[in-house]
């Protein structure tokens, strides 16, 4: 099956830094996902990004098909965005999750 | 709003017992997942539905059993066969194959 990996696996960032997260496929993208889970465990829906690129304020993300990758840019990071971020993608079963970065913001 | 809720967020279970983690969605979804998420891992697939009355093998499923009578309910259950079940298990909706995931907030289980 599809197998997803993520980089950096940890990151700390001082408030008001930019960061970008990675990840790689070994399949053709289907139907990549960035997550966010909080440090209570709720998942939120990031971004849905087969291809291109998508804004959502200071989140935004790529998706290179071709070279199978996506990368996930954070701009002005804030403590609110620590937390676990995911990326997924559906081979011929539901969505395979990479093992994360865990972001750490500090004030 | 619309969304999926389980129940309950903390859940106890001694050794040799059967227990039922409850999933429901209100968005009209088709298809239903659960995964299990341990310490500093990623999510794994445990069962999951594309459509009333059938359901299908995840990576994990030994230990587990689910049921999809309505559309809006997939429970999961932890059964004694579970050797190692202590986990946080996330149940996840979807508008069929290709559209994007909702997540619960996700049920922490301990064995006792």
């Amino acid at each position: 099956g599809i197998q997803v990996e993520q980089s950096p696996p940890d990151l700390i960032l001082q408030e008001g830094a930019n960061s970008t997260l990675r990840c790689n496929f070994s399949d053709s993208v289907n139907n990549l996902q960035w997550f966010h889970q909080n440090p209570w465990g709720q998942l939120i829906n990031l971004f849905y990004i087969p291809s291109g690129t998508k804004q959502n304020g200071r989140l935004s993300a790529t998706t290179v098909a071709t070279e199978r990758y996506s990368l996930l840019y954070i701009s002005s990071s804030q403590t609110t965005d620590s937390g676990v971020y995911f990326c997924a993608d559906r081979g011929n079963t539901p969505l395979v999750f990479g093992k994360g970065t865990r972001l750490s913001v500090i004030a | 709003d619309g969304g999926i809720t389980q129940s309950p967020k903390y859940l106890f279970r001694k050794e040799g017992q059967n227990v039922t983690l409850s999933c429901e969605q209100n968005l009209n979804h088709d298809a239903m997942y659960w995964y299990r998420q341990d310490p500093g891992q990623g999510l794994r697939l445990i069962y999951y539905s594309q459509i009333v009355n059938d359901f299908q093998k995840g990576d994990i499923a030994e230990g587990y059993s689910v049921s999809r009578e309505k559309k809006e309910s997939f429970p999961l259950t932890v059964t004694s066969a579970q050797k190692n079940p202590t986990a946080f298990y996330l149940c996840a909706s979807s508008m069929g194959d290709s559209g994007g995931y909702t997540f619960g907030s996700g049920t922490r289980l301990t064995v006792v």
